[in-house]
């Protein structure tokens, strides 16, 4: 199986700074299918990037994701307050589909 | 618009079986797969399955092979993710998850339940 390692594990930040999360692949993720989802705590995830770039229906353009192969980054541009969350990327190449341990990025 | 509106919170004892439901609504049910992930504390997401609600078809993850029945009401617009032989290392929220397409495959999941606490202790 695929595992996926997320770095790094606490992202501490201000609000208006850049977050640069990254997720590293122990094999080549089939077509790049990699997704990145937030969750806040208490509540499930939700889907803010699918096929490693694509952003999904309504997540502002603050949110990228880039990288191909073995290595996948999301960037948050600028944070604003409702930024601060867990943030877990997924592979959706090879069965069975995998999850990173997340990277928390926390107010500093 | 879409939701997915999972059963209640359960309790059970180690070896006991546990069934939970996802109620879909705002869409057709059966032009979207549905995926079952869950989430022990402190540890990572963890898919467990994949269901087909168009025609019932199935995929598990080998770890939960054996252990795991995903099926679908579709007059009810309803799947379902039965657990057996429970051990405590099963003490997790239980998400159904819909998958973004109905297919052949997984692949990634655009809408989420609410999730479901089930507790496994004696």
């Amino acid at each position: 199986e695929i595992v996926l390692t997320q770095s790094p594990g606490t992202l501490s930040l201000s609000p208006g700074e850049r977050a640069t999360l990254s997720c590293r692949a122990s094999q080549i993720v089939t077509s790049d299918y990699l997704a990145w989802y937030q969750q806040i705590p208490g509540q499930a995830p939700g889907l803010l990037i699918y096929g490693a770039s694509s952003r999904a229906t309504g997540i502002p353009d603050r949110f990228s994701g880039s990288g191909s192969g073995t290595d996948f980054t999301l960037t948050i541009s600028r944070l604003e307050p409702e930024d601060f969350a867990v943030y877990y990327c997924q592979q959706y190449g090879s069965s069975p589909l995998t999850f990173g341990g997340g990277t928390k990025v926390e107010i500093k | 618009q879409v939701q997915l509106v999972q059963s209640g919170a359960e309790v059970k004892k180690p070896g006991a079986s546990v069934k939970i439901s996802c109620k879909a609504s705002g869409y057709t049910f059966t032009s979207y797969a549905m995926n079952w992930v869950r989430q022990a504390p402190g540890q990572r997401l963890e898919w467990m399955g994949w269901i087909n609600t168009d025609n019932g078809n199935t995929k598990y993850s080998q770890k939960f092979q054996g252990r795991v029945t995903l099926t679908r009401d579709t007059s009810a617009s309803t799947a379902y993710m039965e657990l057996s032989s429970l051990r405590s290392e099963d003490t997790a929220v239980y998400y159904c998850a819909r998958d973004r397409f109905s297919s052949s495959w997984p692949y990634y999941f655009d809408s989420w339940g609410q999730g479901t606490l089930v507790t496994v202790s004696s």
